[in-house]
């Protein structure tokens, strides 16, 4: 069965340093992967999306993340975090029109 | 403004009572997702609909159910409502009947079972 897994429950950053979160999938084909934010009492926001081709994918307010088949990962990173950039986080594995989400990981920035 | 529009935004009710969250989705999309995200299930996937027909189904108990209409728009069912019902319910749209592009989500309802 499909599954995935944010390691990370919270992460504190600083305003202005590199960031990188967290995300294994399990599935037995190609996954379509996806990295949405929710910020504070909001829906969700498709941050970047991954289905095939390129394994470096662009997003959104400068995220990017890396698909590495070899490690079943698919990593966000974002250079400089801003202090707006503070949400909840979720990594998914679309099947066949479900998204599959992660538990999420909750991203503090401090000034 | 994903264009996904819910309501009601709040619910609360009593244990054993029916609700009706409705939802609209963005226009052109033909797809409607329903979600539930509660603190110890994180977001899980209720139901798929598209353009009427019921396409995919999740983890969505027996006592809920969900349609979708000529307009589009979709409306989930809970009945006997239990305390561990009260959640937030996203609804989401696309375009596609696979899910494979972007899903648009609304603001949510928050359902809250006393």
């Amino acid at each position: 069965a499909q599954s995935v897994t944010q390691p990370d429950i919270h992460i504190t950053v600083s305003e202005g340093a590199s960031l990188e979160l967290r995300c294994n999938y399990s599935y037995g084909a190609t996954p379509y992967l996806f990295w949405y934010v929710q910020s504070p009492g909001q829906g969700l926001q498709l941050l970047l999306k991954y289905f095939s081709g390129d394994t470096l994918v662009q997003g959104i307010k400068g995220f990017e993340a890396e698909f590495k088949r070899s490690q079943s990962s698919f990593n966000l990173r974002k250079p400089s975090v801003h202090w707006s950039d503070a949400a909840e986080y979720f990594c998914a594995v679309g099947n066949i029109g479900a998204l599959n989400f992660g538990k999420g990981t909750s991203l503090l920035v401090t000034p | 403004d994903s264009g996904v529009t819910q309501t009601p935004k709040h619910l609360i009710t009593a244990t054993g009572q029916r609700v009706t969250l409705r939802c609209s989705p963005r226009s052109g999309d033909l797809s409607v997702y329903w979600y539930q995200q509660s603190l110890d299930q994180g977001l899980q996937f209720l139901i798929q609909y598209y353009n009427g027909e019921e396409r995919a189904k999740g983890n969505i108990l027996e006592r809920f159910s969900a349609q979708q209409f000529p307009d589009l728009h979709s409306e989930l069912n809970l009945s006997s409502l239990e305390l561990g019902d009260s959640a937030l319910y996203f609804c989401a749209s696309s375009v596609d009947r696979g899910g494979y592009n972007e899903q648009f989500f609304g603001p949510g309802t928050r359902l809250t079972v006393l």
